[in-house]
């Protein structure tokens, strides 16, 4: 089976980090994917990590652990802007797709 | 990246009707999934549209219920048959296109409400 864990909502203030975790157990890996989605809108693509370590692009980086099922997306210098659902996807290695999480709410405060 | 798009946006469809949704990529795709998207809820896979023969479908989805074509490279349908209320919610074509296959791209989405 497969199973892809997430909190359900986090809080923090403008300006500050925050990191949200993903563990996953599945059958198959190849690739972790992070994406963002705005209330109304669909998914956007923030990162893909495929080994282990530390992805940085920007005010967002993404880790890797496949050896504990692992990963986080850090949120740096947080903005209004980034209140938002941030979604955890793992990449099933034998046929491609995508298999999600529940998805974490981020809610960020002046 | 990719430019993808769903049509309709958005409909209100009756009971025991269906709709067929449209998905238009403008690049090289290598594959192509419908999702769902149930209110307040994250995205749960419906099937994996393959060019020139039947889509393979998750558990829980089944072909007579939303049947999907994928004629060409680029272009795909599912059909939301004989609808309930049930049914209400966004559904997402995504493709991973061959110039980035690493990453995978949503379109804007369907949003259907089922009355």
């Amino acid at each position: 089976g497969q199973n892809i864990d997430q909190p359900t909502e986090m809080t923090a203030t403008e300006g500050a980090i925050v990191q949200i975790n993903c563990t996953y157990q599945t059958s198959g890996f190849n690739g972790l994917f992070w994406y963002q989605q705005h209330a109304g809108e669909a998914p956007t693509f923030l990162s893909y990590n495929v080994l282990d370590g530390l992805e940085e692009k920007g005010r967002f980086s993404s880790f890797l652990s496949r050896s504990k099922g692992y990963s986080y997306l850090l949120l740096k210098e947080l903005q209004m802007k980034d209140s938002a659902s941030y979604l955890c996807a793992v990449r099933d290695g034998g046929f491609q797709k995508l298999v999600f999480g529940t998805g974490t709410r981020l809610l960020v405060s002046p | 990246s990719a430019v993808i798009s769903q049509k309709p946006s958005r409909d209100i469809c009756q009971r025991g009707t269906s709709l067929t949704i449209q998905c238009q990529v403008d690049s090289q795709v290598t594959m192509m999934f419908w999702y769902r998207q149930q209110p307040g809820q994250s995205l749960t896979l419906i099937a994996t549209a393959n060019q020139g023969s039947e889509a393979t479908y998750e558990s829980g989805f089944v072909i007579d219920k939303f049947p999907i074509s994928r004629p060409n490279l680029t272009f795909s349908t599912l059909t939301v048959s004989n609808m309930s209320p049930e049914d209400s919610s966004i559904y997402l074509c995504s493709v991973q296109i061959l110039a980035a296959q690493e990453t995978q791209y949503f379109g804007p989405g369907t949003r259907l409400l089922v009355l």
